[in-house]
């Protein structure tokens, strides 16, 4: 089993729409969540950290449910410059060196095409 | 602030080659990190290091090597280049969030 799991997608939705993300993850010692953005030929960037509460920035809102091991991001009004690869990514930490350590662990990604 | 800078962008190496993907921060930060991604797949972690003068093997470090002789930089070593280290290669560096750098994509041919 993958440590993280996402549906590869694409998800194809019209502007507007709302669109949700899921994610699994394996390891029950992940300690922090994350979900990234990636651009066609570009390199991964911070959309946002995901916490037990949940937290909202705009128009994304991410929640993480330890219990289940479970992560979503939602998409709301969605625009076309919302189209790219959406990334999962839990962090591991470890015990190392005296001190911790942390690795990140990414999703294959699921794909986003918003269409006008 | 450049954050995290990579070369080459680009390079196609013949097998058997050797050669030295360069990595350097400009954010002070210890985490550092190398990648590979091949397409349609999601980021593998080779190697990474807590801060100078320690790496540690990530998930796929076979046919790589790295150094940590400073907090800036982290070069990732190519020695013997292989048609399956075709892919493309990201740097970051990490302080609660990882900053990734441009990515160099190299083909062995």
């Amino acid at each position: 089993r993958k440590e993280v799991e996402q549906d590869p997608g694409p998800f194809n939705v019209p502007e507007g729409a709302t669109v949700a993300f899921n994610c699994t993850y394996s390891n029950s010692a992940s300690q922090s969540f994350f979900w990234y953005r990636q651009d066609c030929r570009k390199e991964p960037k911070l959309l946002m950290s995901v916490y037990s509460s949940g937290n909202e920035d705009g128009r994304f809102t991410a929640q993480l449910n330890r219990a289940s091991q479970y992560i979503s991001l939602l998409i709301r009004d969605s625009k076309l410059s919302d189209s790219a690869t959406y990334l999962c990514v839990v962090n591991i930490e470890s015990r190392r060196y005296g001190g911790a350590t942390n690795k990140l662990i990414f999703g294959t990604g699921t794909l986003l095409a918003v269409q006008p | 602030n450049a954050g995290v800078t990579q070369t080459p962008k680009f390079r196609i190496l013949k097998i058997g080659q050797s050669m030295t993907l360069q990595c350097t921060q400009d954010m002070n930060h210890n985490y550092m990190y190398w990648y590979r991604q091949d397409p349609g797949m999601g980021l593998k972690l080779i190697y990474y290091s807590v801060g100078a003068g320690i790496t540690d093997k990530g998930e796929v470090p076979n046919g790589y090597n790295v150094s940590r002789s400073t907090t800036e930089d982290f070069p990732l070593r190519l020695e013997l280049a292989a048609p399956s280290q075709t892919s493309v290669y990201f740097c970051a560096s990490s302080y609660g969030g990882e900053y990734f750098g441009a990515g160099t994509r190299l083909s062995v041919l």
